[in-house]
């Protein structure tokens, strides 16, 4: 069966500090990833999209980037984070018109 | 062009009554039309999905939603709730191809009393 596995669960980091969030897909080959962003009390945003190893995607300039180094792996990062940057961040991955499965999330605070 | 509207940000019910949830959507296309719920602190699950079989969609935990093109409305409902549906939902329409033409609303919070 097809999981995700996204982790940490919860990340507390200084203002400046470097960010590394990471997901992993298990029982599907080739998959289309995603990075969301949910702000407190707000729907979700779209920051990342991947078709393939390597191939990454965004319409939304800011202070993250995503890799994927592998089929089923994708990095989310950050050299430098703001306050903005705090939020609850969401891996996902989707097969056509299967709908989308999330990860549990990470929740990070930055103080 | 797309375009997702949940026309409620908060939904209060009692236990036991009919949960009603509303979705429109715009698409130039058909569209595929999804439900998620997220508890909080979780991620998003998956409560149903229409890809143009039947309009009438059954999903997990009772809830159930009716593609309606001629009103481009996608509700979600469910005839008796529950203390645990107490979340949020999520309306989503997406192109099969996904990427980043899905388009997620902008979320309905349901309160359930008791």
């Amino acid at each position: 069966s097809q999981t995700i596995h996204q982790w940490p669960a919860t990340l507390v980091q200084p203002v400046g500090s470097p960010l590394s969030l990471e997901c992993t897909v298990e029982g599907t080959s080739n998959p289309n990833l995603y990075w969301y962003r949910q702000a407190a009390g707000r729907g979700l945003q779209l920051l990342f999209y991947s078709v393939g190893i390597g191939q990454i995607s965004s319409e939304v300039p800011q202070n993250l980037s995503a890799s994927r180094p592998q089929d089923r792996q994708f990095i989310l990062s950050s050299k430098k984070l703001l306050l903005s940057d705090s939020g609850f961040y969401l891996c996902a991955w989707s097969v056509f018109s299967y709908g989308y499965t999330f990860g549990s999330g990470t929740r990070l605070t930055v103080v | 062009a797309q375009s997702v509207t949940q026309l409620d940000s908060h939904v209060s019910v009692s236990e036991g009554t009919p949960v009603l949830l509303r979705c429109n959507y715009s698409s130039s296309y058909s569209p595929s039309l999804f439900w998620y719920v997220q508890h909080p602190n979780k991620g998003l699950q998956l409560l149903l999905k229409y890809t143009s079989a039947a309009t009438l969609v059954k999903g997990i935990n009772g809830f159930e939603a009716e593609f309606k093109k001629s009103e481009t409305s996608f509700h979600l409902t469910k005839p008796s709730a529950h203390m645990s549906d107490a979340a949020e939902y999520f309306c989503v329409v997406s192109p099969n191809t996904g990427g980043f033409k899905t388009i997620f609303g902008a979320g309905t919070r349901l309160f359930v009393k008791a």
